[in-house]
Order: structure tokens, then C-alpha cells, then sequence
């Protein structure tokens, strides 16, 4: 596609409730970044993929929190039993190996009640 | 490992005047630097950044932002800023060996342009 893609872009769940955030990178792009964007932390890297690698899960807050990336391309970011401090907005970014800067999404704003 | 501040969280400027948005990096090893925007209920967009060379770089928009090695910064300017330029703008760090090229961000600054 022409951009980052998400869905959905607005989530609302009840707290305990499991949700998963996907994300359709460029064609063509084999990195690909998941970000947390949230008052107070500003922007925070939670996990990267680069082709077939195993994925950097560094930045993953807790074990609540996990991401796949299927056939090098759509990424799925999960979190299971939702938490009100998981509220954020969570960016997915990628872009093609050798260039210097993402493409973001317009993100996914998770509401946890 | 590397961090990013903004020194300004808000810069409230007139239509036409000119702005600058100030950031400053520490890192103990060599960096590339960029910085993004977002507009208002968008996904952040690339701007210009400061791979290697010449260490004034420019946007298609009027923006440039200079690095500056000895005192650690890249401070983004517009001469003339526009009703259009009203956003945030994040200043992001990386170090150059990381083949994973994961972006540390700054708190980012949020500039209104007032009439």
C-alpha cells in the first residue's frame, strides 16, 4: 500500500480484556517497529522486527504484551488481560533496510475502562 | 545508550515570525539524529535528518536544523512559520552502529502558530 496501515484506529476495552492492535507495513519494507505513545512517556519502543530475525523485544512493558509478524509483512501487537495504564496510542512504523527513518502509521488509541 | 531533551514543551509564536525548537542529545557513541512531526490526529512524519555531511540539513517545507557535535544539539529553525506548521515536533536519536536503528525520542514540543 501507499502507507503504514492500522487498525483498528480507535480501540475501547474493559480492563482484564485481551486486544490485538495489527499493522500493515509498506510492501517491500523488512523493518518494522511497534511504538507506545502515551502523556507523561512521550515515545517508547516496545519491539522491532527485521526479515526473518528473531524480533528485538526489548521494550516490551511486561509479559502481558506480545507481537508476531507473518510472512515478513502484517504484524499483530497483542495484549493480554488490559490494564488501565495500557492506555496509549501505539504506532507501528517501518521501513526498507539501508534507509535511515521510519514510515509511521497513524496508530491505534486503545482505551482501557 | 542515548536520550533526548526538549528543552521547550509548548512554543507559542505569531504567524510570519521566525521559531526555533531546541533539542539536545547525549549518547556516548557517534549518532544520526532526525526529527518528525505530527500534525493533529496523524501518525508522525519524517522531517530531515542528520545522517553524515554537511551538518546544516533542510525540509521541502522551510524547515532546517543544525547539528552542532560540541554542544550536543539539533535545534530545528523556520525563518517564517505558517497557520500550516501548527504541530508536534519530536526530536529522535540513534546510534550509528545499531543495524536495528531504534529511535530514542524527546518529550517533543508542541508549536501553535497564532494569527
Amino acid at each position: 500500500g501507499a502507507g503504514v496501515s492500522q487498525s483498528p484506529s480507535n480501540k475501547v476495552t474493559e480492563k482484564g480484556k485481551d486486544v490485538e492492535l495489527r499493522c500493515d507495513p509498506i510492501s517491500g519494507h523488512t523493518a518494522l517497529y511497534w511504538y507506545r505513545q502515551s502523556l507523561g512517556q512521550g515515545l517508547e519502543f516496545l519491539i522491532y522486527f527485521q526479515g526473518n530475525s528473531a524480533p528485538d523485544k526489548s521494550g516490551l512493558p511486561s509479559d502481558r504484551f506480545s507481537a508476531e509478524r507473518t510472512g515478513g509483512s502484517v504484524s499483530t501487537l497483542t495484549i493480554q488481560r488490559t490494564q488501565q495504564e495500557d492506555s496509549a496510542v501505539y504506532l507501528c512504523a517501518s521501513r526498507p533496510t539501508g534507509f535511515y527513518g521510519y514510515t509511521f502509521g497513524s496508530g491505534t488509541r486503545l482505551t482501557v475502562v | 545508550a542515548q536520550s533526548v531533551t526538549q528543552l521547550d514543551s509548548q512554543v507559542p509564536v505569531f504567524e510570519e515570525a521566525p521559531v526555533e525548537l531546541r533539542c539536545n542529545y547525549s549518547s556516548s557513541v557517534s549518532v544520526y539524529l532526525f526529527w518528525y512531526v505530527q500534525y493533529p490526529n496523524q501518525g508522525l512524519q519524517l522531517l530531515l535528518k542528520y545522517l553524515s555531511g554537511s551538518t546544516l540539513v533542510e525540509s521541502i517545507n522551510g524547515f532546517e536544523a543544525e547539528f552542532n557535535k560540541s554542544q550536543t544539539s539539533f535545534h530545528l529553525r523556520k525563518p517564517s512559520v505558517h497557520i500550516s506548521d501548527t504541530a508536534e515536533y519530536f526530536c529522535a536519536v540513534s546510534g550509528t552502529y545499531q543495524g536495528a536503528q531504534k529511535l530514542v525520542f524527546g518529550q517533543g514540543t508542541r508549536l501553535t502558530i497564532n494569527p
